[in-house]
């Protein structure tokens, strides 16, 4: 079964700098990789997700991610945050298109802003 | 468009109780799941359905009941309430099995078991 590990279950930024979310997968099939953001008291939105071909992916709101397949890793990163940045972000992987339905979720990372 | 529609919000139940969690969506999502958000753990998935009429088990189906008698309709039953059952419950639909295409996510269930 496929698996993620999110490295930092906290990480604070300041307005301005640059945002770097750790995420690690191990897959046995080769994966789709996504990341999910939650605001405060709200379900999760898709930021972003990687499925085959371009191993840079872009998202909404400045963000991005670059799949390496060979430190297994799907990063998260934003040149500069904003405050309306913070909030918690989670690293998933798939094994589509494969019929198990399996989708894994790492455990979250907090981001805050400082201003 | 409302999307992924859950209520309640929130719940309080007695050890011991039932109760149902209702899910709605309004996108004509074949696919829809129901997970479990614990600190610390991420989201886990409980039980999904491909379609009207299939429901299959995920990583924590224990406790747990669903079905789909309807496209727009993913209700799941806590059979009989325990405290290890306090959580926050998300239903998400997608038009394609779980990866294969964008999930909806309601606003969640926070559920409380004394």
């Amino acid at each position: 079964a496929q698996s993620v590990t999110q490295l930092g279950s906290h990480v604070s930024v300041s307005e301005g700098a640059l945002v770097l979310l750790r995420c690690n997968y191990s897959s046995s099939v080769p994966p789709y990789l996504f990341w999910y953001v939650q605001y405060p008291n709200q379900g999760l939105q898709l930021l972003l997700k990687y499925t085959t071909g371009a191993t840079l992916v872009k998202g909404i709101n400045g963000f991005e991610a670059e799949f390496k397949k060979s430190e297994t890793s799907f990063h998260l990163t934003k040149p500069s945050a904003h405050m309306s940045d913070a909030a918690e972000y989670f690293c998933a992987v798939s094994d589509y298109p494969s019929n198990n339905n399996d989708m894994r979720f790492g455990a979250g990372t907090r981001l805050t802003v400082k201003p | 468009n409302a999307g992924v529609t859950q209520t309640p919000k929130f719940q309080v139940l007695k050890t011991g109780q039932s109760m149902t969690l209702q899910c709605a969506q309004d996108m004509n999502h074949e696919y829809m799941s129901w997970y479990r958000q614990d600190p610390g753990m991420g989201l886990r998935l409980i039980h999904y359905s491909v379609g009207a009429g299939i429901t299959d088990q995920g990583e924590v189906p224990n406790g747990y009941n669903v079905s789909r008698s309807t496209t727009e309709d993913f209700p799941l039953r806590l059979l009989s309430a325990a405290p290890s059952q306090t959580s926050v419950y998300f239903c998400a639909s997608s038009l394609d099995r779980v990866g294969g295409s964008e999930a909806f996510f309601g606003q969640g269930t926070r559920l409380t078991v004394v």
